[in-house]
């Protein structure tokens, strides 16, 4: 697509269900990130998944939080069992690989799931 | 470890000039970049320097120097939308080449 696309836009839930988030990447585009944003605050680092390499889950707050990308494209963020401090925008990002201008370096942002534990 | 250090908050005046440092500590690393987000906005890519120097691009400038581990957002004829967050983030080496990203400056104008 012409740009990341992520749904839902908005979810509120209640404490204790599991929720999906779902990031549709820049075609083409084999890096991808997952980044968690508080009101008012930087960008959280969740995961990242580049091409078919492992992906490095080094910032997943809990064991509740998992993520995966099927066929090198779409990824899900999935979170069970949810507590209020959960509640954040939820980021996605994709970029090409390699370096430079139109590498790694420059990330397109999706307009993010802004996520509501009740 | 790496880090980025970025003041949380700078105030300027709608016309003027106004300069967002960035300092960095990180072992290796590919560039520097700057992203801007609008509140209720989505990150979006400004600028990268991989080389020492400055880089123009219309209004906003972007300057690096390695050897100070330094580097800096340069916004002139402050317009009102220019009020935002400011991120800088570097590539790191030695974190799978992730992006390690500052804090955020929230920049105000004022009319």
């Amino acid at each position: 697509g012409a740009g990341v696309s992520q749904s839902p836009s908005n979810k509120v839930t209640e404490k204790g269900k599991d929720v999906e988030l779902r990031c549709d990447p820049i075609s083409g585009h084999t890096a991808l990130y997952w980044y968690r944003q508080s009101l008012g605050q930087g960008l959280e680092f969740l995961i990242y998944f580049q091409g078919n390499s492992a992906p490095d889950k080094s910032g997943l707050p809990s064991d509740r939080f998992s993520a995966e990308r099927t066929g090198g494209s779409v990824s899900t963020l999935t979170i069970q069992r949810t507590q209020q401090e959960d509640s954040a925008v939820y980021l996605c990002a994709s970029s090409f690989a390699g370096q430079g201008r139109s590498g790694a370096n420059v990330l397109t942002f999706g307009a993010g799931s802004r996520l509501t534990v009740l | 470890g790496q880090s980025l250090e970025q003041p949380s908050e700078v105030t300027a005046v709608e016309g003027a000039i106004v300069q967002i440092n960035c300092t960095y500590q990180t072992s290796g690393f590919y560039g520097l970049s700057w992203y801007q987000q609008h509140d209720g906005g989505a990150p979006t890519f400004l600028s990268y320097n991989a080389l020492d120097g400055l880089e123009e691009t219309g209004r906003f400038s972007s300057f690096l120097s390695r050897s100070d581990s330094y580097g800096y957002l340069l916004l002139q004829e402050l317009q009102m939308k220019d009020s935002a967050s400011y991120f800088c983030a570097v590539r790191d080496m030695d974190s799978n080449y992730q992006l390690i990203w500052g804090a955020g400056t929230k920049l105000i104008i004022k009319p």
